[in-house]
């Protein structure tokens, strides 16, 4: 099945410093991929949509400017937390959507996470 | 507003025995519903995933069904196993102008003891 992996698993980080996680598709080329946050028995929220070769689409209310997305390439998107601050502190999750799954079946595949402290 | 509804909270269970986990959801419209296993610090991984026209679908251990006309569904999970603790999370597609979107349940924490 597609598989989907983050760099690194976790992270620690001053506060005021910048952090960058990789998403990467691993057996799959990826037109889209998604990028979440998830706090402390809560659900995965949606930050924004990164389309290969344009620039990411985000939910309201996320900070693009302080969430920056890169998505350069079908098998690689970054996102890059700048001047982190400890209420940044998350779980972070990306997922991948598969263009040659059936458009019905729509299904995102979940990386395994990076877990982000902010001191 | 689109809502995903996940009962129960949590759930404590005996292994080897059978149980139940529910979601209702008002989202719309439609696309698809899926249920996915999350471990404790890992990435959701997908269980079952159904359309509008599909009541049931089953695998392995995991059944999951749907009634789209009360917008409710289920995953049933039987034998139950030590590594099935984890959270379960119900998950709605819907469709929107910029392409399908997700709506997640905040999940059904399961414990499995011996």
């Amino acid at each position: 099945g597609a598989v989907v992996s983050q760099h690194p698993s976790w992270v620690i980080c001053k506060s005021g410093t910048s952090v960058k996680i990789e998403c990467r598709s691993l057996d799959f080329q990826a037109t889209t991929m998604f990028w979440y946050r998830q706090f402390p028995k809560q659900s995965l929220m949606l930050m924004a949509t990164s389309n290969e070769g344009s620039k990411a689409t985000y939910e309201q209310g996320v900070e693009k400017d302080k969430f920056l997305i890169n998505h350069a390439s079908l098998t690689l998107s970054t996102l890059t937390v700048t001047s982190a601050h400890p209420e940044d502190s998350s779980f972070y999750i990306c997922s991948a959507r598969d263009p040659l799954d059936p458009a019905s079946t729509d299904t995102q595949y979940f990386g395994p996470g990076t877990r982000l402290t902010v001191l | 507003k689109n809502q995903v509804e996940q009962s129960p909270q949590s759930l404590i269970i005996l292994e080897g025995k059978n149980c139940t986990l529910q979601c209702n959801y008002t989202v719309s419209p439609f696309s698809n519903l899926r249920w996915y296993k999350q471990d404790t610090g890992r990435g959701p991984v997908s269980l079952t995933i159904m359309t509008f026209s599909e009541n049931t679908k089953s695998n392995g251990r995991y059944t999951a069904t749907l009634d789209a006309d009360t917008k409710q569904s289920s995953l049933h999970i039987t034998a139950s196993q030590l590594s099935d603790s984890a959270s379960y999370i119900c998950v709605v597609g819907f469709f929107t102008g910029g392409g399908n979107k997700l709506t997640f349940g905040t999940g059904t924490q399961l414990k499995v003891e011996l």
